[in-house]
């Protein structure tokens, strides 16, 4: 049973441009959660999806920030015209449902805008 | 909001001795409380956690207590070893958040061989 996936590990943007991250939940989760991580940091909720559903986005960025959880495929992070403020590790978790179940992390896309 | 501090945010000790970690939550709501290890370039990995019936729980070296009054929780390692080196996370969920976890900022955790 393969963890949370997420690629790419690496993504370097220019300022302007579009970053797209992708999370593939583990086999069997339907929620799907998005993290981000500055540097010395502790990590920042983003936004909660479930298939189809965005059901909590109270930590998103209200501009250029989307997220995605199509009915088929992994789930995707859009940042549309990155800034260098954007430059962090964002993290994809997934659970098998709500209420405080355990929620596991992938390796991270880390995100750098130059 | 909730809102979770963590102390100290770096801590060294010899290889054998105990480690450990303190947090405070300021919403009482909150009832889950998990820990995460996360080793450089990596993910977070989920260690161990309590939920708010509960006042202790213990897994091989590491153990988590829970003070529901003091709004309060640590993590306990003994016995520590060198890759036990690594950045710990408490967080904290409140009941009806659909699972969002609020993070300390962490605590960079050095064990000397």
């Amino acid at each position: 049973n393969a963890g949370v996936m997420q690629n790419p590990r690496h993504l370097v943007r220019r300022r302007g441009q579009e970053a797209r991250l992708r999370c593939s939940p583990m086999k069997g989760h339907s929620h799907v959660y998005w993290y981000r991580q500055l540097p010395e940091e502790g990590l920042k909720f983003m936004v909660y999806l479930q298939k189809e559903n965005i059901i909590d986005e109270s930590g998103m960025p209200k501009e250029r920030f989307s997220a995605e959880f199509p009915k088929e495929g992994p789930s995707i992070l859009r940042i549309q015209q990155v800034v260098r403020g954007d430059s962090a590790a964002y993290f994809c978790a997934s659970s098998a449902g709500v209420m405080n179940t355990e929620a596991f992390f992938g390796q991270g896309t880390r995100l750098t805008v130059v | 909001g909730e809102n979770v501090e963590q102390h100290p945010s770096t801590l060294s000790v010899q290889e054998g001795d105990s480690a450990v970690i303190k947090c405070t939550y300021s919403d009482s709501a909150s009832n889950y409380f998990p820990w995460y290890k996360q080793e450089l370039g990596k993910g977070p990995q989920l260690i161990i956690d309590i939920r708010s019936n509960v006042g202790e729980k213990k897994d091989q070296r590491i153990a988590v207590t829970l003070n529901k009054t003091a709004k309060h929780f640590s993590l306990h390692i003994t016995e520590t070893q060198p890759e036990d080196s690594a950045v710990y996370f408490c967080a904290a969920s409140i009941r009806g958040s659909q699972g969002n976890l609020i993070f300390g900022k962490g605590t960079k955790l050095s064990v000397k061989p």
